[in-house]
């Protein structure tokens, strides 16, 4: 069974770093990895979708990599502003080709000015 | 409409009820997905629908839990007897293609459901 974690769970920053998410996962035999963002209270909005075959996906401050033989991703995040306060969820297939994704908990990340 | 539509935006029912929860997917879209969210978790896959046909229905927790989606379009996600653990965000999320690798899905904002 997939299972999915993100380190850190919770993260509160200046405005202006740059930050590193992590996300991990059991099951490297992924087609692809998403990063998804949700405010609170809304549904989710996908950041970046990553195939298996590709190593990175870049979307204006934001970068995200996938390191799929040892089950890592990560999401880059350049000059944080606090707009970009969120919860920050990856999700990969549940297991081989399956179709339904796992999420990860998430990492909260507040920005303050 | 140009994104997915869930109503209503909250319910609060009683234990022993039964609910409708509603999804409008994008127009077009023939993968169509239920999640369940609880505080602090990220979102719990119930069902997904390619089409009219419910393509995998195993996370749904037990037989008081159904969907629909009898023309393609919209769905209903419906439960019986409500009991106090159904209290969560049910998401709705649609697709243009399942399972392709580069198939982004779309969520709604959700229906908070309160059980009594």
């Amino acid at each position: 069974k997939q299972e999915v974690t993100q380190i850190p769970a919770a993260l509160s920053v200046p405005e202006g770093e740059n930050l590193v998410l992590n996300c991990s996962f059991t099951d490297s035999a992924i087609y692809n990895l998403q990063w998804f963002r949700q405010d609170p209270g809304k549904g989710l909005t996908s950041l970046l979708l990553i195939q298996s075959s590709q190593r990175e996906q870049t979307s204006g401050r934001l970068n995200a990599s996938l390191d799929k033989s040892s089950g890592r991703s990560t999401l880059y995040i350049a000059a944080s502003q606090p707009g970009d306060s969120a919860t920050y969820l990856c999700a990969v297939p549940a297991s081989g080709g399956s179709y339904i994704p796992t999420f990860g908990r998430g990492t909260s990340l507040i920005v303050h000015p | 409409g140009a994104g997915v539509s869930q109503t209503p935006s909250n319910k609060v029912t009683e234990k022993g009820k039964y609910v409708e929860l509603r999804c409008d997917p994008i127009s077009g879209h023939t993968a169509l997905y239920w999640y369940r969210q609880s505080l602090g978790q990220g979102p719990e896959f119930l069902i997904y629908f390619q089409g009219t046909g419910a393509a995998d229905d195993s996370g749904l927790p037990n037989d008081r839990f159904f969907a629909v989606r009898p023309e393609g379009s919209v769905s209903t996600l419906k439960i019986q007897r409500t009991e106090r653990g159904d209290s969560a965000v049910y998401l709705c999320a649609s697709s243009l293609n399942v399972g392709g690798v580069t198939d982004t899905q779309y969520f709604g904002p959700g229906t908070r459901l309160t059980v009594l």
